[in-house]
């Protein structure tokens, strides 16, 4: 079975830092273009991040860029997102998304991780 | 920045047939992917490239795109497609940007 599973979502403090992981497993995680998108409670999807096969091009939506990082472990079937600089508005479900090997349709989602960003 | 446009509800009777709209700038010259969200569950990809369906998506989901709409049609309404539909497409015009639509609240009376 195909499946993403996300962990790291956590409780942070607006400017701290928090780094979630994507474990990918029942595919070959080496040949799948990856991204993160995130859900503000009540509100819609947002996308955050693509990173490609080989782990370049990477793109950011403007709303985390600069502050947070894509990145991925071909040999351990493993997505980041180092996320720094955090802001009450981060606070979202965190989910990772696999690309169809058709293009950019994302055909396959993690359950998601909550991260709260609160003083 | 692209800007994709849902209605934010749409209500149909079951065995009715709902429709989606999805607007944007000339969104036929692009693809446009559709996804189904249940309250607490990840979203799920229920059309692809305008209009292919993934295996397991009942035919009942259909979509189009052409212009400045792109279109999600669900026949023969069941209860169990009470749910949240977002469009999603790719924008390459200036940066790679993931962008999704607004979102559509389905409600089954």
């Amino acid at each position: 079975e195909e499946l993403l599973v996300e962990s790291g979502g956590l409780l942070a403090q607006p400017g701290g830092s928090l780094r979630l992981s994507c474990a990918a497993s029942g595919f070959p995680f080496r040949s799948y273009e990856m991204n993160w998108v995130r859900q503000a409670p009540g509100r819609g999807l947002e996308w955050v991040s693509y990173i490609s096969e080989s782990g370049s091009p990477i793109y950011y939506a403007d709303s985390v860029k600069g502050r947070f990082i894509i990145s991925r472990d071909n040999a351990k079937n493993l997505l980041y997102l180092q996320m720094n600089s955090l802001r009450v508005d981060d606070t979202a479900v965190y989910y990772c998304a696999r690309n169809h090997d058709d293009g950019d349709a994302f055909d396959l989602w993690g359950q998601g991780t909550m991260v709260t960003v609160s003083s | 920045s692209y800007v994709l446009t849902q209605p934010p509800s749409v209500s149909v009777a079951p065995g009715q047939t709902a429709t989606i709209t999805c607007g944007g700038n000339n969104i036929g010259s692009k693809s446009v992917h559709w996804y189904q969200q249940k309250p607490g569950q990840a979203p799920v990809m229920v059309i692809y490239y305008d209009y292919a369906r993934p295996s397991g998506i009942p035919e009942r989901f259909s979509g189009s795109n052409s212009g400045n709409t792109a279109t999600l049609t669900i026949s023969r309404v069941e209860a169990g497609d009470e749910a949240d539909y977002y469009c999603q497409v790719w924008d390459s015009s200036s940066y790679h940007l993931g962008v999704f639509g607004t979102g559509t609240k389905v409600t089954v009376l």
